[in-house]
């Protein structure tokens, strides 16, 4: 079944205890990208991947890094959460950067305490 | 102007009722459109793009507004389950990549 994954599903933290949220697509998708979602302010991207080591910043990166040295996975890296991160995160993947449809992966709740 | 705005509701309708929700976009120079549907909680799903002519999938009819830069979707016939949020996405392509824009959704709410 051709999918997004991601794990975990929910995570309460700590402040400034680093964390990484796993992101794997077995579409062959090219293009991956993150975002965050809250009340009111809608999904947000964080960080987008056109290819393997190819990464650039979207909306709102302060706080995150991302890395792709595998096509398949995009893990999403908060090497020290603060509370301001507390939110919904989505992986989405499409098949290139050209590609309108994008799937998301069924997400990731986060509590930062 | 923001990019993509819409109507954030809830729009409380009840079963059998038809309701239509409209999206307004600032960037004149968007190539395509899509309604996607979330579910509480859950990962938003494409429901059904937009074309320039209009097109329906059953129950749902999706129509585009170039001049005025707005999309719309009309739901005939109302059921419980499709109480969701539905956001407007809207695709400003730039040379040979697209860069999608998530308006913040409009929250249906059907009830029996």
């Amino acid at each position: 079944e051709a999918q997004v994954t991601q794990n975990p599903r929910y995570l309460i933290t700590v402040t400034g205890k680093k964390l990484t949220v796993t992101c794997s697509q077995n579409m062959n998708h090219e293009y991956m990208s993150w975002y965050r979602q809250d009340p009111g302010l809608g999904l947000r991207q964080i960080y987008y991947s056109m290819n393997v080591e190819v990464t650039d910043k979207g909306d709102v990166p302060e706080g995150y890094k991302v890395s792709r040295k595998e096509k398949r996975n995009f893990p999403l890296i908060l090497e020290s959460p603060s509370p301001n991160q507390t939110s919904l995160y989505f992986c989405a993947s499409r098949v290139n950067r050209a590609e309108e449809t994008q799937y998301f992966g069924p997400g990731t709740r986060l509590l930062v305490l | 102007r923001k990019e993509v705005e819409q109507d954030p509701g809830p729009f409380n309708v009840p079963e059998g009722a038809t309701v239509a929700f409209n999206c307004t976009y600032s960037n004149s120079a968007s190539q395509s459109f899509f309604w996607y549907r979330q579910d509480c909680r859950k990962e938003p799903k494409l429901l059904m793009s937009v074309y320039s002519s209009g097109n329906e999938d059953g129950r749902f009819t999706a129509q585009l507004n170039r001049a005025s830069q707005y999309i719309s979707l009309l739901i005939r016939d109302s059921k419980l389950s499709d109480s969701a949020t539905y956001l407007c996405v809207v695709n400003g392509r730039g040379s040979g990549y697209s860069t999608l824009t998530f308006g913040k959704g409009t929250m249906l709410l059907v009830s029996p």
